[in-house]
C-alpha cells in the first residue's frame, strides 16, 4: 500500500521568506509526527496531532514554526521567515494510533536549504 | 526532559562480523526503545524495538537488550551483510505511559560493512 508521502522532495528558500512543507500520512493513521534532521545530527521532535485532540508543540524550536492538520489526514508544516538555521530535512512519520508501541512510518522528508 | 546519547558515530566491520551500537538514556520513565535504519535519501524505518519490561529481543540477525538500572540498550547485528549499510537510530519515549509516542533519537551510527 502507499506510504507516507511528503513534498516538496527539495526546496529551496531565500532566507526571510516563508514556506510550506506537506504530509500525507497512511490512510486511516491517526498520529502525525513532524520530526527535523540536521545534518549530522539526530531527528528532533517538533510537533504531534492525534485525532482530534490539540497538538502537542513542544517541540517546536520558534514561534516562526507552525503547522496544521486538516480533516484528520494531510499535514502542513509552516516556517515563516526563514533563516539559514532552519536548513534540514523535515521528516514526517504517522501510526496508526499515538500510543503504546504503534509503529511510527517516516515519510522519505523534505530537504530546505535557506541561502 | 529525555537526552539519548549514541555510540560508536561509525562503525566499520568485515562481512559476516558482528556489530554493536550502544545507546544510554536519562529519563528513567522511558520505557519505550525502537531501533530505526536509515539509507540514503530515504525516512527511518523500524528495524526493531523493546519495552521497558523486556530485557532482550532477538528477529533473525537482529537483536536488542535493554539494561533499565544502567539506562542503556544495546544493537547487535549478526552475520552483517552489505545491505546492512546504513545509519542506525536508537530512539526513546514514554509511549506505552500515553501522552503520544514522540520520539528522543539519539545521533546515529554510520554502519558500513566491508567486502
Amino acid at each position: 500500500g502507499a506510504g507516507v508521502s511528503q513534498s516538496p522532495s527539495n526546496k529551496v528558500t531565500e532566507k526571510g521568506k516563508d514556506v510550506e512543507l506537506r504530509c500525507d500520512p497512511i490512510s486511516g493513521h491517526t498520529a502525525l509526527y513532524w520530526y527535523r534532521q540536521s545534518l549530522g545530527q539526530g531527528l528532533e521532535f517538533l510537533i504531534y496531532f492525534q485525532g482530534n485532540s490539540a497538538p502537542d508543540k513542544s517541540g517546536l524550536p520558534s514561534d516562526r514554526f507552525s503547522a496544521e492538520r486538516t480533516g484528520g489526514s494531510v499535514s502542513t508544516l509552516t516556517i515563516q521567515r526563514t533563516q539559514q538555521e532552519d536548513s534540514a530535512v523535515y521528516l514526517c512519520a504517522s501510526s496508526l494510533t499515538g500510543t503504546g508501541m504503534s509503529e511510527q512510518y517516516f515519510g522519505p522528508g523534505t530537504r530546505l536549504t535557506v541561502t | 526532559g529525555e537526552n539519548v546519547e549514541q555510540h560508536p558515530s561509525t562503525l566499520s566491520v568485515q562481512e559476516g562480523d558482528s556489530a554493536v551500537i550502544k545507546c544510554t538514556y536519562s529519563d528513567s520513565a522511558s520505557n519505550y526503545f525502537p531501533w530505526y535504519k536509515q539509507e540514503l535519501g530515504k525516512g527511518p524505518q523500524l528495524i526493531i524495538d523493546i519495552r521497558s519490561n523486556v530485557g532482550e529481543k532477538k528477529d533473525q540477525r537482529i537483536a536488542v537488550t535493554l539494561n533499565k538500572t544502567a539506562k542503556h540498550f544495546s544493537l547487535h547485528i549478526t552475520e552483517t551483510q552489505p545491505e546492512d549499510s546504513a545509519v542506525y537510530f536508537c530512539a526513546a519515549s514514554k509511549g506505552l505511559t500515553g501522552g503520544g509516542n514522540k520520539l528522543t533519537f539519539g545521533t546515529g551510527t554510520q554502519l558500513k560493512v566491508e567486502l
